[in-house]
């Protein structure tokens, strides 16, 4: 079955610190993954994609198969960081369904 | 460019009561979801449309019905509010393997 686990439902960290939100999947056919974030009383936004191993905000994650990972890093966390972060996991077919993990509650104190 | 419009924002419903949550988006995407966010669980898909004419169930779709009213338009409708629908619903759009845009949620409160 699909799923998408993060472990940490709340991660705090101090300003300046590296941070690294954890993500496990599990799914048998060739994953697309995705992090979302949520500021507060704001919308999900998309923060990143796998497929355009890009950096945003200075967020980055890699996709590792063989762990059936993809960990979301910052070397230096920003108090404006302060946010709840999703990993989800795209279906691809059938009308790309996403499946989103339970969430990680990140604090970034002064 | 507004993106993905929700309406309403907030909405408190007696037990039985229906109502119907709104959703547009304006970037002629072809997919449409809804989910529902609560506490410790993530977002759960109730129902999807891939494409204009369809509608298929997610995870959660027990309670609720939809309608692709046309490409822009995704509805979803309560008809018999329970308390355990009490939730945060949340209305998506994609035209690919890009990521969703989401709209800004509906706070509903069935009491």
């Amino acid at each position: 079955a699909q799923r998408v686990t993060q472990p940490e439902k709340l991660l705090s960290v101090f300003k300046g610190a590296p941070v690294e939100l954890k993500c496990n999947y599990s799914y048998s056919g060739s994953p697309e993954l995705f992090w979302y974030v949520q500021y507060s009383r704001q919308r999900l936004q998309l923060l990143l994609r796998h497929i355009s191993r890009e950096s945003i905000k200075g967020f980055t994650a890699d996709l590792n198969k063989g762990e059936t990972s993809f960990h979301l890093k910052k070397p230096f966390a920003q108090e404006e960081d302060s946010a709840m972060y999703y990993c989800a996991l795209s279906l691809g077919t059938g009308g790309f369904k996403t499946i989103f993990g339970a969430g990680t509650r990140l604090f970034v104190k002064a | 460019n507004a993106g993905v419009t929700q309406t309403p924002k907030f909405q408190v419903l007696k037990t039985g009561q229906s109502m119907t949550l709104q959703c547009a988006q304006d970037m002629n995407h072809n997919s449409m979801y809804w989910y529902r966010q609560d506490p410790g669980m993530g977002l759960r898909l109730i129902y999807y449309s891939a494409s204009e004419g369809t509608t298929d169930k997610g995870e959660v779709p027990n309670g609720y019905n939809v309608s692709r009213l046309n490409k822009r338009e995704f509805s979803l409708r309560l008809e018999s509010a329970a308390p355990s629908q009490t939730s945060v619903y949340f209305c998506a759009s994609t035209d690919g393997n890009y990521g969703y845009t989401f709209g800004s949620g509906t706070r509903l409160t069935v009491v």
